[in-house]
């Protein structure tokens, strides 16, 4: 079974400061892929950051960069020099198979505040 | 960028109303598309999986006749949930992706109230 774990329900963070926002995955898959997306209140789901399985270096997007440990099943997002429009709440998703049919499965999110 | 269009964006109605929503992909032609149903302060649940030309597949415990499909192109997929019920008001939000190993794209959502 493919499983995608967050265990933050929340995080507060000051301004400038980073942040790393945990999620931890298991699959049998040898081929997946790992996202991360931000959900502001307004509820629209921004798509920040993509690792593949088989990439060897961390992905980074601007401020995000994913810290990637295969054998650990970790994708850690780190945030750095946090804003306050940073504040948001942050899913980590990943695309597995299941039955040969692709599947993208969520975390049940991280709650992030940035502080002034 | 990939852009996706949802509308509309907030529906309140009657029970027993049937409510149609749409997903379209407007700078791309996408492969699948998803509709996932999020309730408050919770992660999403993925609904089915749309692929163009074919039947939806379905998640267990989602009802087919409920939730209705339709993916008549690879540009757009619609959502009908038939005959609304209160117990059906969620955010329902939806995604499509070029192909499999790029990123799905969302949708701003449908705020669904069902009174």
């Amino acid at each position: 079974a493919q499983k995608i774990t967050q265990t933050q329900p929340g995080m507060f963070v000051q301004e400038k400061e980073a942040v790393t926002l945990d999620c931890t995955y298991d699959t049998s898959d040898p081929s997946y892929g790992l996202f991360w997306y931000k959900q502001p209140s307004s509820g629209e789901m921004i798509f920040l950051i993509y690792q593949g399985s088989y990439d060897q270096q961390n992905a980074t997007e601007g401020r995000y960069s994913l810290n990637f440990q295969k054998a650990r099943k970790s994708a850690n997002l780190v945030i750095s020099a946090s804003q306050l429009g940073d504040s948001a709440m942050y899913f980590c998703a990943m695309r597995g198979t299941t039955s040969g049919t692709y599947k993208y499965i969520f975390g049940t999110g991280t709650r992030l505040k940035v502080l002034a | 960028g990939a852009v996706v269009s949802q509308h509309p964006s907030w529906v309140i109605c009657k029970s027993g109303t049937s409510v149609k929503i749409e997903c379209r992909s407007l700078d791309f032609q996408a492969t699948t598309m998803f509709w996932y149903r999020q309730f408050p302060k919770q992660s999403l649940m993925l609904m089915a999986t749309s692929n163009e030309g074919s039947k939806a597949t379905y998640e267990q415990g989602v009802e087919k006749d409920k939730f209705l499909i339709n993916h008549a192109s690879l540009t757009l997929s619609t959502l009908t949930v038939t005959s609304a019920h209160p117990e059906d008001s969620s955010f329902y939000i939806c995604s499509a992706i070029r192909q499999v190993d790029q990123p799905q794209h969302f949708g701003d959502g449908t705020r669904l109230s069902i009174l």
